[in-house]
């Protein structure tokens, strides 16, 4: 069983479209955070949400933490060719734990 | 500087073949991570250095050996790998192990190709 489960698993979308990825788990995460990573390169940390309920925009992209720390989700406004990429969700599960688990990934086309 | 970096960026190994992946932050970060990622799968856990002592292992095969010089620095010396070893070596680092918090930052990894 997939501790975090990220949907949908592919999806792809033309330029100017907006799209939502999903992070869901029955566990409750103390942190969580979004990277971005393009094909050969490293994850990109994209940001990390701590607090139940919190909300973090950055640029055409919003982040929000499910109010039991058990979900994430990203919404990405008016999608860029630029956007394109495999989207990862990571957190720490507990709060004694320190290890960072991974969903397996949205991979994110844009078309022009 | 969020930078984390790790050369070489590609590397073709015979099966061998003793190489080594290096990686290098500067961000005052004093835990270091490894993960193997295979294609479109999330990266999977190695080992993780915690102020220079290995803290996890995470059961990986003898033929991958970790050291942590300084606090900057993170290597993985490989030898005698298989083909099934091909995969994207990422470096990762953060602030220390805290719990219920780890904001990790990735370098742009090693390609390795084991013929």
């Amino acid at each position: 069983t997939q501790l975090l489960e990220q949907s949908p698993q592919f999806l792809s979308i033309q330029e100017g479209e907006n799209l939502t990825v999903y992070c869901n788990s029955s566990s409750v995460f103390s942190s969580l955070q979004w990277y971005r990573q393009e094909p050969g390169e490293g994850p990109v940390l994209l940001v990390t949400v701590v607090t139940g309920g919190e909300v973090k925009k950055l640029k055409r992209l919003t982040f929000q933490f499910g109010d039991a720390r058990k979900d994430s989700s990203l919404h990405i406004t008016a999608a860029q060719p630029g956007d394109t990429g495999l989207y990862l969700c990571a957190g720490v599960e507990g709060g004694s734990n320190y290890k960072l688990t991974f969903g397996k990934g949205t991979l994110l086309t844009v078309n022009p | 500087d969020t930078e984390v970096t790790q050369t070489p960026k590609h590397l073709v190994m015979g099966m061998t073949n003793k190489k080594s992946l290096k990686c290098e932050q500067h961000m005052g970060h004093r835990a270091m991570y490894w993960y193997k990622q295979k294609a479109k799968k999330p990266p999977e856990l190695m080992f993780v250095y915690s102020y220079e002592k290995l803290s996890i292992n995470e059961s990986v095969p003898s033929r991958f050996s970790p050291e942590c010089p300084n606090s900057s620095l993170l290597n993985l010396h490989l030898h005698a790998l298989q083909p099934e070893d091909s995969a994207l070596y990422l470096c990762a680092s953060s602030a220390r192990l805290a719990p219920g918090y780890n904001e990790q930052f990735f370098g742009p990894g090693t390609r390795l190709t084991v013929l």
